[in-house]
């Protein structure tokens, strides 16, 4: 049984450019969560999704953009990269209306702006 | 507001026991998570442990939850190298949804 999986591994990009990461939840899970880790900090909620729609978010600027596709993977975008946009970025999926699931985490993407 | 605060280090020795300490701040939290996360990778679920509870144990895993001081304590008993991480709590923020607030960390380190 896969667990959730993020593409790519690691990324380097410039400032201003656009980026997209990839994630596959795990089996049976049907909502997903994404989440920054800056350097020697927790995670930070970005957003949510279930069925296909963003229904939660945190404090992250309209540049933090996401999709979730019929198989329940999910995308999430960020526009007009800054310096301080280099973090890893962690998925995270669940099962059910999303209440009391447990989340399950990927490896991350490690995105260095440069 | 939404906080999650723990202590940044702990040293143990081997076979001794490890206890992590985490406060947080919502009291309506209903679930309380503990990761690890080696280096270079991601978030491992660990345990958690829901609010009606005072007490979780899970093979060398005991969480305790002292709810009126919101206080919740991750010990491991009988520490090996393999346990040294990154632990983090983690407290289901408001909203209705499993939107998870983390702290910043833990790091053990466990020398023989």
């Amino acid at each position: 049984d896969a667990g959730v999986t993020q593409s790519p591994t690691h990324l380097i990009k410039t400032r201003g450019q656009q980026v997209t990461l990839r994630c596959s939840p795990k089996s049976g899970h049907d909502t997903v969560s994404w989440y920054q880790q800056a350097l020697g900090q927790g995670p930070q909620f970005i957003f949510q999704y279930y069925e296909e729609e963003e229904r939660q978010r945190g404090n992250f600027p309209d540049r933090f953009s996401g999709h979730q596709f019929p198989n329940y993977s999910s995308e999430l975008n960020v526009n007009a990269l800054l310096l301080g946009d280099s973090a890893l970025y962690l998925c995270a999926s669940s099962s059910g209306q999303g209440y009391t699931d447990t989340q399950y985490f990927g490896p991350g993407t490690r995105l260095t702006v440069l | 507001g939404e906080d999650v605060e723990q202590s940044l280090f702990l040293s143990v020795r081997e076979g001794d026991s490890s206890v992590i300490n985490c406060t947080y701040t919502d009291s309506s939290s209903t679930y309380l998570y503990w990761y690890k996360q080696e280096p270079g990778a991601g978030l491992q679920l660990l345990t958690y442990i829901f609010s009606n509870m005072d007490m979780k144990q899970d093979q060398r895993l005991t969480v305790l939850l002292n709810k009126k001081d919101k206080h919740l304590s991750l010990r491991i008993a009988d520490t090996q190298t393999g346990d040294s991480a990154i632990y983090f709590c983690a407290e289901k923020g408001p909203g209705g949804y499993n939107k998870l607030i983390f702290g910043a960390g833990t790091r053990l380190a466990v020398h023989p």
